[in-house]
């Protein structure tokens, strides 16, 4: 069986500070790790995939995460926050690529000006 | 744009009823998953179809059904609608095939609400 946890169901930042969004997944094989992003009133987008290849994940709008098998974790980072990161974030996992996707309860990210 | 196309955007019915949900799938791909997301909630996983068939189901009961069309597009049917039905679907394409498929895109979502 699969899941994820994700840590901190609101995480606030300053506009131009670190971004780091906590995520644990447990998982009885080798598992495929996702990142995706949600809108008010939109659908999810992928922002990055880990997929047992490189362990530092580059994704879309300068996101990056990195796959710590010794620590499951696969946190979300970026160096500089932008208003327009204000969103939900979804860690998800899955051990059969990107179908039957296991999602944690999201991170709502706010960035103060 | 991901091309997946969701209709409709908005509905309401009454607890009881039976609602039909659609979902346009992308170019090329084949595969349409569904996923309920209730407010406040990560998206759980409902069920998968590949070339017409089933290909996997969560945990969800049997008044949760679907179908999958020959052009690859869905329908998801909800039977004997409960007041927690209440949520965002949305609907995720991608290609299956002899590689393990790593893309899902996803629909902007159907905001159904029970009352």
């Amino acid at each position: 069986a699969q899941s994820v946890t994700q840590l901190g169901s609101h995480v606030s930042v300053s506009e131009g500070a670190l971004v780091l969004l906590r995520c644990n997944y447990s998982s009885s094989v080798p598992p495929y790790l996702f990142w995706y992003v949600q809108y008010p009133n939109q659908g999810l987008q992928l922002l990055l995939k880990y997929t047992s290849a490189a362990t530092l994940v580059k994704g879309i709008n300068g996101f990056e995460a990195e796959f710590k098998k010794s620590e499951t974790s696969f946190h979300l980072t970026k160096p500089s926050a932008h208003m327009s990161d204000a969103a939900e974030y979804f860690c998800a996992v899955s051990v059969s690529g990107a179908n039957n996707l296991f999602f944690g309860t999201g991170t709502r990210l706010t960035v103060i000006p | 744009e991901t091309g997946v196309t969701q209709s409709p955007t908005h509905l309401i019915k009454t607890r009881g009823q039976q609602v039909t949900l659609r979902c346009s799938s992308q170019s090329g791909h084949n595969t349409v998953s569904w996923y309920q997301q209730a407010l406040g909630q990560g998206p759980q996983f409902i069920f998968q179809y590949y070339r017409e068939e089933e290909n996997g189901r969560g945990n969800f009961p049997p008044r949760f059904s679907g179908l999958q069309f020959p052009n690859y597009s869905s329908e998801l049917n909800v039977n004997a609608l409960e007041l927690d039905d209440s949520a965002l679907y949305l609907c995720a394409s991608s290609r299956l095939g002899f590689q393990v498929n790593t893309e899902a895109f996803f629909g902007q979502g159907t905001r159904l609400t029970v009352v």
